[in-house]
This record gives C-alpha cells, structure tokens and sequence, in this order.
C-alpha cells in the first residue's frame, strides 16, 4: 500500500548545527512534496513546496531535496535555532482520484541552546 | 489562522450524541478539508471538498458527515459520537493545484 515515512523519533541537535529530516514514500511517483511545520496546539503551517522536476528548493536557512528515484526527501535547517524547535510534516498527493493530500506522521525536532 | 476559523476551540461531548463542527473561510478558496489528528497517525483525511455541494470521503469517513452549501463553510457531522472519535480536528483550505493548505487552529474533541 502507498504510505509516507517519516522519522517517529525525535531529533535532537544542537544550536547552529544543520538539522536534517527524511521523508520516505512507497509505491508512487508523486509530482510534487510539500513541507509543513507544526508547533504544538496549532495547526500546520505551509513551509515549501518541491516539483518532481526539481531536485533542491531553498528558502532562507531551509533546503528541500527531492530524489524520485530514491522515493525520498531531505528536508534541512541550517544554523539551526531553538526556535526551529517544532514537528515538520511531509505531504504529498498519493491519490489522484483523491484529491486531497496525504501526511507523514511528522517528525520532532529539538534544537537544543 | 488567517482566512480560516475553526468553532467550537474545544467540546466534551457524550457517546451517542450528535456533533457538528464548523470551518469558515474567508478567502474563497474552492477546496476545504477536513484532517484529523491523533498521536501515532498523523493527521489523516476524513472528507474533503472541491466546491459548494461536491465533497469526497477521506480514508477515515466511517461515522462523519460533511455538508457544504457556500463557498465560506465547511461543516463536519459526528451523527453519534463514539470514543474512538476523541480526537483533534483540523479544517484545511486550499486554492487548488499545487497550493499548500493553510490550516486553522483546531478542535480538540473529547468524547466521554
């Protein structure tokens, strides 16, 4: 069956390090993966999108690497700040009959002062 | 968030009762979700909609209704609550295409 994977456990890092988090999906070639970020008690917030035909986005101190051949994402903060500490979720369309996006389960990241 | 609200923030509600929750956009945006959340899954999809009276089911659509009769509301229906349905609620909206959704705050729904 077509599933994301994410990371369930959390990354811990140091201030100023790059963290890095993997996105994994299975059984489909998606034509784009989308970012998100979620801090306790809120709703996700819209981080960046990656074209199939793109294989790094930047935005700032984040980049996104998108690898169809490797069904994979890398999703990294550079320089990171204890304020970078949250859960990022991948997403990704899975279903073209659905029209709606699917999530990873996200990962945690602590980025510690 | 902007543009979007969800209502109730929080409900404690009884097993058997019914329950509407309610997303209000104000951007016009043609496609509204609604995702929930429990720990472990991640945010799975319960319905969605792609325009006044269209709507789809989710991978999770087993005992929730949704109705949407203007482009600003998206109303989500528990027609008898259960436990399994404590959770927290997420409405979504979308311009479509390859646009990232923008999310409200949430309803955490506790079922007793």
């Amino acid at each position: 069956s077509q599933k994301i994977e994410q990371n369930s456990e959390a990354l811990n890092i140091q201030e100023g390090k790059t963290a890095t988090l993997t996105c994994n999906y299975t059984n489909y070639s998606p034509a784009y993966l989308q970012w998100y970020r979620q801090d306790p008690g809120r709703g996700p917030v819209f981080l960046l999108l990656i074209r199939e035909n793109e294989k790094e986005k930047r935005k700032e101190r984040l980049k996104v690497t998108f690898d169809t051949t490797l069904k994979q994402s890398l999703f990294h903060i550079t320089a990171s700040q204890p304020a970078d500490s949250a859960t990022y979720l991948c997403a990704l369309l899975m279903d073209t009959g659905r029209r709606a996006l699917t999530f990873g389960s996200g990962t945690r990241l602590q980025v510690q002062p | 968030d902007a543009g979007i609200t969800q209502s109730p923030r929080h409900k404690v509600t009884e097993t058997g009762t019914p329950v509407t929750l309610r997303c209000h956009q104000t951007e016009n945006h043609r496609y509204m979700y609604w995702y929930r959340q429990d720990p472990g899954h991640g945010l799975r999809l319960i319905h969605y909609s792609y325009g006044v009276k269209d709507t789809d089911k989710g991978e999770v659509s087993d005992g929730y209704s949704v109705s949407r009769s203007k482009t600003e509301d998206f109303l989500l229906t528990l027609e008898s609550a259960t436990s399994s349905q404590t959770s927290v609620y997420f409405c979504a909206i979308s311009g479509g295409g390859q646009d990232g959704y923008t999310f409200g705050s949430g309803t955490r729904l506790t079922v007793v």
